[in-house]
């Protein structure tokens, strides 16, 4: 079956760099993405990657793939208070008829100055 | 361009009445589909429309219905609430080819529903 897993909870500080992992477990999946919410609000997509690709960078974000372990992080570099949040991971594949996302529980990020 | 636009963003119904929830996606965009979010259960995929069709839907009983009207709008219908029906109800909007999931899908703020 499907599955995605993530650590809940991150404590860093300003400055620092934040790493937020997941696992999945549909090795058909085709993109993985990363989705940010703040509270109150809906879902912002961070950045994704296809699953051909190892890394892709997007100005302070990281993404890094390793496919044969099923493993995707996400590196946060001179992680703000502002990027305190409930970070997302979750999967898509092609197998079915429509399209479905399926996400992790979230890993809540906090940030302390 | 404008978001994804969802409403109403609040709601309180008492158990055993229905609930109707409206998703306008961003413009061109023919696929959306329908999530629930709950502290228990996180992130669950409800069901997705494309082209006013029923495409994929998740693992939800028959009292979680929706459809797709021809502008793309799509409203999802929840009858004889439950009180574990509460929960926010996102919309995530897109472009419904999968040529094209690596543009991603774009949520609406969502409806918090509370069934009392």
């Amino acid at each position: 079956g499907e599955d995605v897993e993530q650590s809940l909870f991150l404590s860093v500080r300003e400055g620092d760099s934040s790493v937020i992992n997941c696992t999945y477990t549909d090795s058909s999946s085709t993109y993985l993405y990363w989705y940010k919410q703040e509270p109150g609000a809906g879902l912002q997509l961070l950045t994704y990657i296809f699953s051909n690709m190892d890394m892709k960078q997007d100005q302070r974000l990281t993404v890094l793939l390793n496919k044969k372990d099923k493993h995707l992080s996400l590196r946060i570099a001179d992680t703000q208070t502002g990027d305190s949040a409930i970070y997302f991971c979750a999967e898509s594949n092609l197998r079915q008829a429509g399209t479905a996302l399926i996400f992790g529980k979230g890993t809540t990020l906090s940030v302390s100055s | 361009k404008a978001g994804v636009t969802q409403t109403p963003r609040y709601l309180i119904k008492t158990r055993g009445q229905q609930v109707t929830l409206s998703c306008s996606p961003i413009s061109g965009h023919r696929s959306v589909s329908w999530y629930q979010q709950t502290p228990g259960q996180g992130l669950q995929f409800l069901f997705e429309y494309f082209s006013e069709t029923q495409r994929n839907k998740g693992n939800f009983p028959g009292r979680f219905s929706g459809r797709q009207f021809s502008n793309s709008r799509s409203e999802m219908n929840v009858s004889t609430l439950e009180l574990g029906d509460s929960a926010l109800y996102l919309c995530a909007s897109s472009s419904g080819s999968r040529a094209r999931l690596n543009y991603g899908y774009t949520f609406g703020s969502g409806t918090r529903l509370t069934v009392v």
